[in-house]
């Protein structure tokens, strides 16, 4: 199975801080990863796509990028509805699909 | 618009099967690759399983192989999920959600069923 490792898995930052999520895939996924935004009580929405592509009507503020096996969700500006759980999610394999542990993020 | 309507909760006793239904509106089921995810109280998003559009067979996380099993019943567009052998970890959210395999993305979700498992 394909392991993604999230970090961190909470965080607090401040209102404008720039914030960042990392997900490690224990082997290469091409690219396959999707982040997800999960407000309590609700489904989790897509935000990303393709590791760097933003969804739809999604803040620009969002954004995604990848370093080898690294791949980072950053909210460059935090506001305060950005306030949730974010997972990443891989889909290199579609008979084994894997989400990260996920990160919580609050505000200081 | 998709829309994805669950049954309600459940309590059931170690031992026993649940099966979750999933009602889907405003497009047709053979369309829409039908995928699960559970989520256990304050824990994160665990994938169970989902048709493949390429043989319209279930595929199974291997967690769940030979205790899991999804259909559908395309002339009411609705899925199923039914979980056997139920312990106390299976207490979760369990969520049908639409699967866009080519892009990998969950789509619609639906509102989620809490199943309980207490003895």
């Amino acid at each position: 199975d394909i392991q993604m490792t999230q970090s961190p898995s909470s965080l607090s930052a401040s209102v404008g801080d720039r914030v960042t999520i990392t997900c490690q895939a224990s082997q290469d996924i091409r690219n396959y990863l999707n982040w997800y935004q999960q407000k309590p009580g609700k489904a989790p929405k897509l935000l990303i796509y393709d590791a760097s592509n933003m969804e739809i009507g999604v803040p620009s503020r969002f954004s995604g990028g990848r370093s080898a096996t690294n791949y980072t969700f950053t909210i460059s500006s935090l506001q305060p509805e950005d306030t949730g759980t974010y997972y990443c999610q891989q889909y290199d394999h579609v008979s084994e699909l894997t989400f990260g542990g996920g990160t919580k993020v609050e505000i200081k | 618009q998709v829309q994805l309507e669950q049954s309600g909760a459940e309590v059931k006793k170690p031992g026993a099967s649940v099966k979750v239904s999933c009602k889907v509106s405003g497009h047709t089921l053979t369309e829409l690759p039908m995928h699960w995810v559970r989520q256990a109280p304050g824990k994160g998003l665990e994938w169970m399983g989902g048709f493949d559009p390429e043989d319209g067979a279930a595929i199974y996380a291997q967690k769940f192989q030979g205790r899991v099993a999804m259909t559908e019943d395309t002339s009411t567009d609705t899925a199923y999920m039914e979980l056997r052998s139920l312990r106390s970890e299976d207490t979760a959210i369990y969520y049908c959600a639409t699967y866009i395999t080519m892009a990998g993305i969950f789509d619609f979700w639906g509102q989620g069923s809490l199943v309980t498992v207490s003895s």
